[in-house]
């Protein structure tokens, strides 16, 4: 049980170029999000899924497309990397607990280790 | 989801505690409250949560006010290793929304 596995860990790109983040997890969680932490600042959401073939707009999407074609899978995509987009980016996913007196509660967010990428 | 006030950094001696205020005035009936810490840039960690008892597991304790306008997050015996940023945080119930991080607080245990 690996939790939640992001890929690549470290990566430079030059401004202009694309890459892909891959984030993986094996928990058969229905929710999957992607944040961005800047140097000194907290987590914004980038996109999140509540499901396999869903997508929606967090904080900060521009400049970021996502993809959820497979539950495990979330991936973030970069079409044009710029230097504001160096960040370290997180991937976390959770799972909605249904029944009883916890009807409806996310339970907690399991967070990947992130990907430090820096854009020249 | 409510907004949440914490203090930006705290000290606190090894072996002893650490209390950790948060102030959520706006919370409503159905948000929980939720604490991660982040240690040195990984990924964030859970903690903890709550709705309205106090909470108590494996790592922390969790006490939330009888108005549930604030919290506190304790750690009973903190170590060098508790040395993270804490983050409280409100969440709605039943909600997909994302866990929205404020700037959290820096607590640096001292030997």
């Amino acid at each position: 049980n690996a939790g939640v596995t992001q890929t690549p860990k470290f990566r430079v790109l030059k401004t202009g170029q694309s890459m892909t983040l891959l984030c993986a997890q094996d928990m058969n969680h229905e929710y999957m999000y992607w944040y961005r932490q800047d140097p000194g600042m907290g987590l914004r959401l980038i996109h999140y899924s509540v499901g396999e073939g869903t997508t929606a707009k967090g904080e900060v999407p521009d400049g970021y497309n996502v993809s959820r074609l497979k539950k495990q899978n979330f991936l973030l995509g970069l079409e044009s990397a710029a230097p504001s987009q160096t960040s370290v980016y997180f991937c976390a996913s959770s799972y909605p607990i249904l029944g009883g007196d916890r009807r409806g509660m996310n339970t907690e967010a399991f967070f990947g280790q992130g990907t430090r990428l820096t854009v020249v | 989801d409510a907004k949440t006030t914490q203090p930006p950094s705290m000290d606190c001696a090894e072996g002893r505690a650490a209390n950790l205020p948060c102030n959520h005035s706006t919370i409503s009936g159905n948000e929980y409250v939720y604490w991660y810490r982040q240690i040195h840039s990984q990924g964030p960690q859970y903690i903890i949560h709550g709705l309205k008892n106090n909470e108590t597991n494996e790592m922390a304790s969790l006490i939330i006010t009888e108005d549930r306008k604030s919290s506190t997050l304790i750690l009973p015996h903190a170590t060098l290793r508790d040395t993270a940023v804490y983050y409280c945080i409100v969440r709605l119930s039943g909600s997909a929304r994302q866990l929205t991080f404020g700037s959290g607080t820096q607590l640096t245990v001292l030997p």
